[in-house]
């Protein structure tokens, strides 16, 4: 099992859905991450949280709404997304607020027709 | 505009010889560096880091080297082998806001061939 969960790992969407991705980490840190990944693109920043508060939001569109209800969880909800928004989307967890290394999960692979 | 940059897209090396991978950032106020690795359909999974302070790193056949005043870091790999054939990022951390934010390369394909 790895520290960080990611589900679901492929999601198909239309444009007028509505869906969730969910992180759960294991590993009792207290900062997690959103990250995107487009092909061919650097890992873009999307949101940051540290003890359940956000403490980064890198411009990211409305479409895009981020919940961390406790240390251990955070939600991504997608709500009228647009084609380019496809990608893998990585959560990652760190021990904070220090430096240390990101863990990350493996993933929700996101497509929207 | 990139802050971290991986000049190379792609590198091949013989099994048992040495991988070079570079990095370039142009923000002097990162303080700590990483390395990960990423196989397909899985996420990055750390491999090593540095901290400002030091030039070098070393954990087993991986080794990091931090040049400050030319903004580069490099990952060594020796000796090579065909397990270590994946995509490598590097990534750089500054505390901004009271937030450690991490900022990622376009990544390297490394291919070890046997």
């Amino acid at each position: 099992e790895t520290g960080v969960t990611q589900t679901p790992r492929h999601l198909v969407m239309g444009m007028t859905n509505k869906k969730s991705l969910k992180c759960e980490q294991h590993l009792g840190h207290n900062a997690m991450y959103w990250y995107k990944q487009s092909a061919k693109k650097p890992l873009e920043l999307m949101f940051v949280y540290n003890f359940k508060e956000q403490t980064e939001n890198n411009s990211v569109p409305s479409r895009f709404s981020p919940e961390c209800p406790n240390s251990s969880h955070l939600f991504l909800h997608l709500h009228t997304l647009q084609p380019e928004d496809s990608a893998l989307y990585l959560c990652a967890s760190r021990t904070g607020p220090n430096t240390g290394e990101l863990f990350f999960g493996e993933g929700s692979r996101l497509t929207v027709l | 505009d990139q802050q971290v940059k991986q000049n190379s897209p792609s590198l091949s090396v013989q099994e048992g010889r040495i991988s070079i991978l570079n990095c370039d950032y142009t923000n002097s106020m990162f303080d700590y560096f990483l390395w990960y690795k990423k196989y397909p359909a899985e996420g990055p999974t750390f491999l090593i880091s540095i901290s400002s302070i030091k030039d070098k790193n070393e954990d087993g056949r991986f080794t990091v080297f931090l040049n400050k005043s030319a903004k580069h870091l490099s990952l060594h790999i020796v000796p090579s082998q065909p397990g270590d054939s994946a995509v490598y990022f590097c990534a750089a951390a500054q505390l901004t806001s009271g937030t450690y934010k991490y900022i990622f390369g376009t990544g390297t394909r490394l291919k070890v061939l046997a």
